[in-house]
């Protein structure tokens, strides 16, 4: 079945960029929206962004200025940049699917943890 | 601050039935027929359990069901199981521009 597996650093430094990416599995990446989700430390989920199989994006637009979103269909990847981070960006980090466009996320990776720190 | 309001704690007894509720706005809920509800596990990524307001995914039990008046949504459990202790997070479409909002989370004790 399809899976879904982030990668990337776990600890990035203030003012820096975190970068991860999101490996697809088990299926195409083509024709499904790909989102960004992230959760503080004991906290709540927000939504980053997403993007299309075409490339098409849409943003949080608390994050738009830091962020963008790519895919490289040939490898079955999508990727997250966040640019001057700070504390407040250290969350575990989800990549999902949102297989129909009808807004709602039926497939999730496991998350990983970036923590923003010297 | 989220931008869809759900209590932060509910508890029930095994058996009951249990209803979360979530607030939002005539700019998200109350818009569009698009509120999914996940539940969380401790340690776990969300899982969607309710989409589309009142759809169950496939593999999900029908114990789970959703429902929506005005600009609430609900998420109710019937039969509850030790098994669903958890976080439950509701998520509304918003429109073009805001997207996708998601409530604060209800986490749910089984007494």
């Amino acid at each position: 079945q399809v899976q879904l597996q982030e990668s990337g650093p776990g600890l990035v430094k203030p003012s820096e960029t975190l970068s991860l990416t999101c490996t697809v599995s088990g299926g195409s990446i083509s024709s499904h929206y790909w989102s960004w989700i992230r959760q503080p430390p004991g906290k709540g989920l927000e939504w980053i962004g997403y993007i299309y199989y075409s490339g098409s994006t849409n943003y949080n637009p608390s994050l738009k200025s830091r962020v963008t979103i790519s895919i490289d269909t040939s490898n079955n990847q999508f990727s997250l940049r966040l640019t001057s981070v700070t504390a407040a960006d250290t969350a575990v980090y989800y990549c999902a699917r949102d297989g129909t466009g009808a807004w709602y996320f039926d497939l999730w990776g496991r998350g990983t943890l970036v923590t923003v720190s010297s | 601050q989220s931008a869809l309001t759900q209590p932060a704690s509910v508890s029930g007894s095994p058996g009951q039935s249990i209803t979360f509720s979530c607030t939002g706005t005539s700019s998200d809920v109350g818009s569009y027929n698009l509120v999914s509800w996940y539940q969380q596990l401790p340690g776990k990524a969300p899982k969607l359990v309710v989409y589309e307001v009142s759809q169950r995914p496939s593999g999900v039990s029908n114990r789970f069901s959703g429902s929506k008046s005005g600009n609430t949504a609900s998420l109710t459990i019937s039969g509850l199981q030790a098994e669903d202790e958890a976080d439950y997070y509701c998520c509304s479409y918003a429109g073009s521009g805001t997207y996708v909002v998601f409530g604060g989370g209800t986490k749910l004790t089984v007494l």
